[in-house]
């Protein structure tokens, strides 16, 4: 059990509308990292926090946005949503900064279809 | 920019049978590689983490090799069963992110 939890686990949305993704990491992980995986292929990365402060961003438009909150939990929201922006959105956590060799634990994912 | 690939893409395999996937990257300085479950619309379950200085890590049924200088690695399943049916995905560590592959969906034919 990897103790990552994230939510809503289905979510449908309109066109145009915004939304937000939550995740808690896993106890003792100060790093969480947001992923989207379209249907067949692997997951892209989004961006990453550590310690509250945005680590690293993939190929994403500024439309997605995120949060880590002092107990290390995460939000990911995405406005003006788009048909493309269907898909399972994966939140990781793992224990960053001067640990470069550790594992990373996934949540279920949120799947979010947006029509 | 690494690029990770995994073949084949589908396998379909009677039970009982040893099966081999294979996973390539193009850039061999990693600290690490994983190897990770997927059943159809779950997130993604670790099964084995082998680090730089390791060339195999063994869990159960489950054996991965890593041989950095090819940028390859495999995962072994022994004696594969129908529960073993899923997608299997491995990923190698970037800056501060993991690079994927597309997978291999596992079938197991009772």
């Amino acid at each position: 059990e990897t103790g990552v939890t994230q939510s809503p686990t289905h979510l449908i949305k309109t066109r145009g509308q915004q939304v937000t993704l939550r995740c808690s990491s896993q106890s003792g992980h100060n790093t969480v990292s947001w992923y989207q995986q379209a249907l067949g292929q692997g997951p892209q990365f989004i961006f990453q926090y550590y310690r509250e402060e945005e680590n690293g961003r993939g190929n994403f438009p500024p439309r997605f946005s995120g949060l880590q909150f002092p107990n290390y939990s995460s939000e990911l929201n995405v406005n003006a949503l788009e048909l493309d922006d269907s898909a399972l959105y994966l939140c990781a956590s793992s224990l960053g900064g001067e640990e470069l060799n550790t594992e990373a634990f996934f949540g279920q994912g949120t799947r979010l279809t947006v029509v | 920019k690494q690029e990770v690939t995994q073949i084949p893409a589908a396998l379909s395999v009677p039970e009982g049978e040893n099966l081999v996937l294979n996973c390539s990257f193009t850039d061999s300085a990693i600290y690490n590689l994983q190897w990770f479950r997927q059943d159809p619309g779950k997130g993604l379950t670790s099964l084995l983490l082998i680090q730089s200085s390791q060339r195999e890590q063994t869990s159960g049924r489950l054996n991965a090799s890593l041989d950095k200088s090819s940028g390859r690695s495999t995962l072994y399943i022994a004696a594969s069963q129908p529960g073993d049916s899923a997608t299997y995905l491995c990923a190698v560590p970037g800056a501060n992110n993991l690079f994927f592959g597309t997978g291999t969906r596992l079938t197991v034919i009772p």
